[in-house]
């Protein structure tokens, strides 16, 4: 089992809908990041959170720790956000290593 | 742009030949990290170096080594290449020591090994 799920694997939205991805993991963490792979293959760096929740334009992410799972929302969705999102965890203890999770492929279709 | 710049993009060898990859990261940046994506495997994480010393190895195999020189560039070589190391290689950088701080990937090279 790995340390870091993510699903769905796959998903496929129309234009204006409301997304969820979800990441779950087994180990103690000290911070968790999202990441956007845009089809070229280029990674952006989307949030780091360690807890709570956090904002920037339509995405939404949040962590809730105690149950080692997290939330990307993308609320409007559109066809530019087609992408891999990725969740990657740093476990405590390990200040420099991540542990990806496998990614979930997102189309948003017109 | 995340100003990480990687070279080559690209990169078309033979099996057990050996390669480098080089790695530049943002301008104040310390810490320099180096990932591998295969389609079997998916992201993993390899080495990471702040500001010239090695301060973690993942994955890596034997035959894989990496250096942070004084300009704070970096460099990945891999060598006895096999068909399996055929992956995307990612840098990334980040001002601070500790893999919580966001990190500014590059563009990646694309390795295949025929």
């Amino acid at each position: 089992k790995n340390e870091v799920e993510q699903s769905p694997q796959n998903l496929t939205a129309q234009e204006g809908e409301f997304i969820t991805i979800n990441c779950s993991y087994s180990v103690g963490i000290s911070a968790l990041h999202w990441l956007q792979q845009h089809p070229g293959g280029g990674i952006v760096s989307l949030f780091m959170l360690s807890s709570g929740k956090k904002k920037h334009g339509r995405l939404i992410a949040t962590i809730n720790i105690q149950e080692k799972h997290s939330s990307l929302h993308i609320t409007a969705s559109h066809p530019r956000d087609s992408a891999v999102y990725i969740c990657a965890v740093c476990p405590t203890g390990t200040a420099s290593k991540l542990t990806f999770g496998t990614g979930t492929r997102l189309q948003v279709t017109l | 742009d995340s100003g990480v710049t990687q070279t080559p993009k690209h990169l078309i060898t033979a099996t057990g030949q050996r390669v480098t990859l080089r790695c530049s990261p943002r301008s104040g940046d310390l810490s320099v990290y180096w990932y591998q994506q295969s389609l079997d495997q998916g992201l993993q994480f390899l080495i990471h170096y702040y500001n010239g010393e090695e301060r973690a190895k993942g994955n890596i195999l034997e035959r894989f080594s990496a250096q942070q020189f004084p300009d704070l560039h970096s460099e990945l070589n891999l060598s006895s290449l096999e068909l399996g190391d055929s992956a995307l290689y990612f840098c990334a950088s980040s001002r601070g020591l500790a893999a919580y701080n966001e990190q500014f990937f590059g563009p990646g090279t694309r390795l295949t090994v025929l």
